[in-house]
């Protein structure tokens, strides 16, 4: 059971550049979400997909696309990456999006975008 | 001012001291209260779950809501050197809301 799996975990970027970060979950979980975390920012909602063909904007969409076609995966695309960009990316996921929604987190994707 | 505010720190702490953790919150509709915990260039994962007000123990951690107050706590007794993490709260309400998480302590139990 690998739970919630993000790749690459290191990616350097130049401004402008095109790239997606992968999250997959084998947990059959409904919910999954990206958080982005800054110093002093703290964990920013950026999309989440409350299920397969259906997804929302969180606090900081802007510069980020999201699509959901299957219940396991959830990719987050940044189509022009700008140095703002630069931060490390959580994917979560949880069984329903109700209740307590107990998130559970991948190991992080580390971007700087030069 | 934001939905829920928690220092920053870092908390720096000898080893088996009582570490208090502490969120407040403005929105009333919150019901679920959760603290993540995370290490260093890991991700958050859960350590304590309460639902709406009240206490929950768990080993050396206990989870505290005062709705009242609006406050959430965490204690952490007889606290090691491996407590030493970045600790963050969430909580939402009953709706369809994502969780809204603090920015997190970082905490130093030093040996």
């Amino acid at each position: 059971n690998a739970g919630v799996t993000q790749t690459p975990k290191f990616q350097v970027l130049k401004t402008g550049q095109s790239m997606t970060l992968q999250c997959a979950q084998d947990m059959n979980h409904e919910y999954m979400s990206w958080y982005r975390q800054d110093p002093g920012m703290g964990l920013r909602l950026i999309h989440y997909s409350v299920g397969a063909g259906i997804t929302d904007q969180g606090e900081v969409p802007n510069g980020y696309n999201v699509s959901r076609s299957t219940t396991e995966d959830f990719p987050l695309r940044l189509l022009s990456a700008a140095p703002s960009q630069t931060s490390v990316y959580f994917c979560a996921s949880s069984y329903s999006y109700s209740g307590a929604n107990v998130l559970t987190f991948g190991a992080g994707s580390r971007l700087t975008v030069l | 001012q934001k939905e829920v505010e928690q220092d920053p720190g870092p908390l720096s702490v000898p080893e088996g001291a009582i570490v208090s953790l502490n969120c407040t919150y403005s929105n009333s509709a919150f019901q679920y209260f959760m603290w993540y915990r995370q290490y260093s260039r890991k991700g958050p994962e859960l350590l304590m779950y309460t639902y709406s007000s009240g206490n929950k123990e768990d080993g050396r951690f206990t989870a505290q809501v005062d709705k009242s107050s609006k406050y959430i706590s965490l204690f952490i007794r007889d606290s090691q050197p491996s407590d030493s993490a970045t600790y963050l709260c969430a909580m939402r309400d009953s709706g369809n809301t994502p969780l809204v998480f603090g920015k997190g302590t970082r905490l130093s139990v030093i040996a």
